[in-house]
């Protein structure tokens, strides 16, 4: 089945303690990107990856790192984690560039105490 | 950068109404324009999209119209149900060297039974 698989799919963890949300498609994909879903806001980048070894960033990176190191995974790393980076997370990928249609995982809500 | 606006942000209607959800953008440059809509508590999903080359695109009881000129385009649903319940997402593409796809803040849709 074709999807875009994120984990965990819930997390809480506390100020400063590193962590890493995966994100892997299984679809060749060769766009992939991460947003931050808060009410009010939408849906905002913060990263995108237009294929192996580049990657830019989005509206919002400031707090976050990505690595694209093979196709079909893109991790989003949170190196010191503060409250304010509470929010649902989402990873999404698409053929080519953002002009393709977008393939959401189900989200990761993250909880920063 | 490309910013997005979207209204209203709250819409409440009868079964059997319809629905019509406005964005407008910043960038004539933008050539892209999908909608997705995102259930409680599930991913976005793509719905219905459309290209700067065309002015309307419909699938079944959902249509899309482009006005480029005014930079504005519309989700228009047609004999609403109550599983349309969801929240909207409106979204444009500048593809101008930033490949970021920038959406709207989102229209949550009450279909009222």
């Amino acid at each position: 089945e074709a999807q875009v698989t994120q984990n965990p799919r819930y997390l809480i963890t506390v100020t400063g303690k590193k962590l890493t949300v995966t994100c892997s498609q299984n679809m060749n994909h060769e766009y992939m990107s991460w947003y931050r879903q808060d009410p009010g806001l939408g849906l905002r980048q913060i990263y995108y990856s237009m294929n192996v070894e580049v990657t830019d960033k989005g509206d919002v990176p400031e707090g976050y790192k990505v690595s694209r190191k093979e196709k079909r995974n893109f991790p989003l790393i949170l190196e010191s984690p503060s409250p304010n980076q509470t929010s649902l997370y989402f990873c999404a990928s698409s053929l080519r560039t953002g002009s393709s249609p977008l393939h959401f995982g189900n989200g990761t809500r993250l909880t920063v105490t | 950068g490309e910013n997005v606006e979207q209204h209203p942000s709250t819409l409440s209607v009868q079964e059997g109404d319809s629905a019509v959800i406005k964005c407008t953008y910043s960038d004539s440059a933008s050539n892209y324009f999908p909608w997705y809509k995102q259930e409680l508590g599930k991913r976005p999903q793509l719905i219905i999209d459309i290209r700067s080359n065309v002015g309307e695109k419909k699938d079944q009881r959902i249509a899309v119209t482009l006005n480029k000129t005014a930079k504005h385009f519309s989700l228009h649903i047609t004999e609403t149900q109550p599983e349309d319940s969801a929240v909207y997402f409106c979204a444009a593409i500048m593809d101008t060297g930033r490949r970021a796809l920038t959406f709207g803040s989102g229209t949550r849709l009450q279909v009222q039974p």
